[in-house]
């Protein structure tokens, strides 16, 4: 069984500019989460996706970020303007049902904005 | 508010020697708790989870236990290798119908040979 990947593994941007990470959950998951590491900090929750529906985007930073699954399968979530607090590692996870709790993490994405 | 304590945020140990590393949760509510393993440049691998009707789990080395009174889990690891070196993350799940977890800071583990 493959698990959750990501792309890009790094990405390097100026401020101002746009970046869309893609996340591909494991076959069959219909939860998936993304989650972002600011150097050195915990490993903070931005939002749940149930297939295509958004169940909760309490942890989104802000209206820079837009996080989108259409048809229930892969995510994108797009930063536009990027700006320096963005810098981070993206991690996205995936589980087969919430109630069994269990996430499996992506290999992230290391977001720098210059 | 949602919040998870994990400390500390190094540990260095000799080959052999045991680990300890501690967490406290804010919520009550919460009834499952999950340890990330995360080596240098990879993904978090879950390692050992426990749920709330639970006080205690073991998987070879690795043990975790869990107070719920007190609100404190902890994870154990007996007979350390350098294999063993990467940053550990406890988390808590926040319920409802999101299942979100919430992370401690991290504890970098570094096993001497």
């Amino acid at each position: 069984e493959a698990g959750v990947t990501q792309f890009p593994s790094h990405s390097v941007i100026e401020k101002g500019q746009t970046v869309t990470l893609r996340c591909d959950p494991i076959s069959g998951h219909d939860n998936l989460y993304w989650y972002r590491r600011v150097m050195g900090k915990e490993i903070k929750f931005l939002l749940h996706f149930v297939k295509e529906s958004k169940q909760d985007e309490s942890g989104m930073p802000n209206n820079r970020f837009l996080a989108e699954r259409t048809g229930g399968t892969y995510s994108t979530l797009k930063v536009q303007p990027a700006e320096l607090e963005d810098s981070g590692v993206y991690f996205c996870a995936s589980s087969q049902d919430y109630r069994a709790n269990t996430q499996y993490f992506g290999p992230g994405t290391r977001l720098t904005v210059l | 508010g949602e919040n998870v304590e994990q400390h500390p945020s190094t540990l260095s140990v000799q080959e052999g020697d045991s680990a300890v590393i501690k967490c406290t949760y804010s919520d009550s509510a919460s009834n499952y708790f999950p340890w990330y393993k995360q080596e240098l440049g990879k993904r978090p691998q879950l390692i050992i989870d426990i749920r709330s009707n639970v006080g205690e789990k073991k998987d070879q080395r690795i043990a975790v236990t869990l107070n719920k009174t007190a609100k404190h889990f902890s994870l154990h690891i007996t007979e350390t290798q350098p294999e063993d070196s990467a940053v550990y993350f406890c988390a808590a799940v926040y319920g409802g119908a999101t299942n979100k977890l919430i992370f401690g800071t991290g504890t970098l583990l570094a096993v001497q040979p």
